[in-house]
């Protein structure tokens, strides 16, 4: 079975950094893209970033770029998201997401909830 | 960046009731778009991929179609655990981007 479980997640206070990881299993993980997707309260879903499997090519959102660095961790089935100088938008809850390819979609982890406030 | 654009936004239904929901793409997408369903407190689940391909598990009431920039979602037959929120997303090219959701509730 696919399991996605993030963790991470807290109150930051504006400014500050955070770091989330995701576990993955039931799956080769380097085998797969990985992204970072996010929905803020009262808002619909933002994709963040996205890393091959490999790791050597990554994407990011406008919103994040320059802030946030997703990384990962093939030998430990593990993604991450380094978010620094975080504002009080990115207030949301963070999902990772397992890229099926080819337009397949995606499989989802349940979140981990990040909140930006002093 | 592509754009999509969902409607309706909200959509009050009956049980039973077929329910079409829009997708409009900013460009052409050909057919790369797929379709979640996300219930409060949950992760969104994935029910079309390649606009019309239903995912395994998936009940056959629900049904997509559509190629380059006009997609849509059918349920046949609206059922109580179908009332939720559903968003269209485009894998043409990054960014990715998702339709502003579209929540269905009961009537």
């Amino acid at each position: 079975e696919v399991q996605l479980v993030e963790s991470g997640g807290g109150l930051v206070q504006p400014g500050g950094s955070l770091r989330l990881s995701c576990a993955a299993s039931g799956f080769t993980f380097s085998s797969y893209g990985m992204n970072w997707v996010r929905r803020a309260p009262g808002k619909g879903l933002e994709w963040v970033s996205y890393i091959r499997s490999g790791g050597d090519t990554k994407y990011y959102a406008d919103s994040v770029k320059g802030r946030f660095t997703i990384s990962r961790d093939n030998a430990k089935s593990s993604l991450y998201l380094q978010m620094n100088s975080l504002r009080d938008e990115d207030t949301a809850i963070y999902y990772c997401a397992r890229d099926l390819g080819y337009g397949s979609g995606w499989d989802w982890g349940q979140g981990t909830l990040v909140t930006v406030s002093s | 960046d592509i754009q999509l654009t969902q409607s309706p936004s909200f959509l009050s239904a009956s049980v039973g009731d077929r329910v079409t929901i829009t997708c409009r793409a900013s460009q052409g997408i050909s057919s790369y778009l797929v379709w979640y369903q996300q219930k409060p407190g949950k992760a969104p689940n994935l029910l079309i991929y390649a606009a019309s391909t239903l995912q395994s598990g998936v009940p056959s009431r629900f049904s997509g179609s559509g190629s380059g920039t006009e997609f849509t979602l059918t349920i046949s037959s609206l059922q109580p655990e179908d009332f939720a929120t559903y968003y269209c997303q485009q894998l043409n090219s990054y960014p990715l981007t998702f339709g502003g959701g579209t929540k269905v509730e009961i009537k």
